[in-house]
């Protein structure tokens, strides 16, 4: 069964710092791998995605991430962040194209970002 | 165009108490998902329905637990005797499914629940 871990629980950051959240998979596959964002008391949000194809990604709120298969991981990454960023944020893997009727994700525990000025 | 929605938003009951969440879909998002996001965690998946196909229920953590689905519309997640470690909020998501491709699911708001 395939898995997620973020290893960062709490990131804190100064407004207009670089920023990286890291996301390791394990899954046999090619998997689906995902960015959501849940901000307080919204629903999560997708930020981008990775299916196949190129290896970085671009997503929405100036986002970027980098699937590295050596590493099993998928890190989120902007370079510049901004108050509105502070949110959680979630990783999660779904399963590839090999699986069709599984399509159910599995998140990480997520990362709270917090913005200081 | 409108996004998935669930109703109630809050919900508070007894312990021992039936509860009924409801979802409404993305329209012509033939898949459906629940989640259960208890506090400080990530999500966890409980159940999935494809169509017409049978339902994923391999996360459902008891037989308390049951969720509904008429064709490719609303869907029901029922909780019986309800007990103090189902509070958490119960996301829902729906994707498109198109050539066996599923599409990225897309979140309602939640129905926070709790139980006292």
């Amino acid at each position: 069964a395939q898995s997620v871990t973020q290893p960062d629980i709490h990131i804190t950051v100064s407004e207009g710092a670089s920023l990286e959240l890291r996301c390791n998979y394990s899954y046999g596959a090619t998997p689906y791998l995902f960015w959501y964002v849940q901000s307080p008391g919204q629903g999560l949000q997708l930020l981008l995605k990775y299916f196949s194809g190129d290896t970085l990604v671009q997503g929405i709120k100036g986002f970027e991430a980098e699937f590295k298969r050596s590493q099993s991981s998928f890190n989120l990454r902007k370079p510049s962040v901004h108050w509105s960023d502070a949110a959680e944020y979630f990783c999660a893997v779904g399963v590839g194209v090999a699986n069709f009727g599984n399509e159910k994700l599995t998140f990480g525990t997520g990362t709270r970002l917090t913005i200081i000025p | 165009g409108a996004g998935v929605s669930q109703s109630p938003s809050n919900k508070v009951t007894e312990k021992g108490k039936d509860v009924e969440l409801r979802c409404d879909p993305i329209s012509g998002h033939t898949a459906l998902y629940w989640y259960r996001q208890r506090l400080g965690q990530g999500l966890e998946f409980l159940i999935y329905f494809q169509g017409n196909s049978a339902p994923d229920k391999s996360g459902l953590p008891s037989d308390r637990f049951s969720a509904e689905r008429t064709g490719e519309s609303v869907s029901t997640l029922t909780i019986q005797r309800t007990q103090q470690e189902d509070s958490a909020v119960y996301l829902c998501a729906s994707s498109l499914r198109d050539r066996g491709y599923s599409y990225e699911q897309y979140f309602g708001p939640g129905t926070r629940l709790t139980v006292t």
